[in-house]
């Protein structure tokens, strides 16, 4: 079936390194969308990416979606203890728009920060 | 987020028992979704509802069912609970589009089967 295909599953990076989790799509998406889960808490909406090649920006993270709209990634710089967390790429998987706001999730990537 | 509620946000119960998790929101939203959060497999979509009167299956809706009570509100029921069905459980809403697809996520219920 359609699926979201994220990697790597678990990141342990030092303080003040970088870290990239990637975002694999079986189809084109129409856009894609980009969560954070702290530690015990609920998946919080970070950004939504649109057009074919967009980057945004927002502070040390940087979102990226791919040419053909089937992956995308998300770089942090220089990590801090307040980045960690679970991080969720979701894309609407369906036929043109009749899938919009039903998302499929990707796995999840697990970073943890070492001070 | 506080306008989406969960209650309860935690729940150890038995095999067999019956279970309704319940969620209400205050974000004008007719779109509400139920996912299960299980290490690794992430955010899985149990079940949907555009509006009052639209119930869609999810990817995983074997063994549970819902109800959608009014714009504001969407329970999920485990009719007969099993182990393998201890989880954390997440209700969302979202809006319409330009808005879009962004959902935005209640608090979570720890459920735990015994």
């Amino acid at each position: 079936g359609q699926q979201v295909m994220q990697i790597p599953q678990y990141q342990h990076v030092q303080e003040g390194e970088d870290f990239t989790t990637y975002c694999n799509s079986s189809t084109t998406l129409s856009n894609i969308q980009w969560y954070k889960q702290r530690p015990g808490g609920h998946p919080v909406f970070l950004i939504q990416l649109v057009k074919s090649g967009e980057v945004k920006k927002q502070k040390r993270l940087t979102f990226q979606f791919g040419e053909a709209k089937k992956n995308s990634s998300l770089h942090i710089t220089a990590t801090q203890t307040t980045d960690v967390g679970t991080y969720f790429c979701a894309g609407p998987l369906g036929a043109g728009g009749t899938s919009y706001g039903k998302l499929t999730f990707g796995q999840g990537t697990i970073l943890t920060v070492h001070p | 987020d506080a306008d989406v509620t969960q209650t309860p946000r935690n729940r150890i119960t038995k095999t067999g028992k019956r279970i309704m998790l319940e969620c209400s929101q205050t974000k004008g939203h007719d779109r509400m979704y139920w996912y299960r959060q299980d290490p690794g497999l992430g955010l899985r979509l149990i079940y949907y509802s555009f509006d009052v009167k639209d119930i869609n299956k999810g990817e995983i809706s074997d063994g549970y069912s819902v109800s959608r009570q009014a714009q504001a509100k969407f329970s999920l029921s485990l009719e007969s609970a099993i182990p393998n069905q201890t989880a954390l459980y997440f209700c969302a809403t979202s809006g319409h589009r330009p808005a879009g697809d962004t959902q935005y996520f209640g608090p979570g219920t720890r459920l735990t089967v015994l």
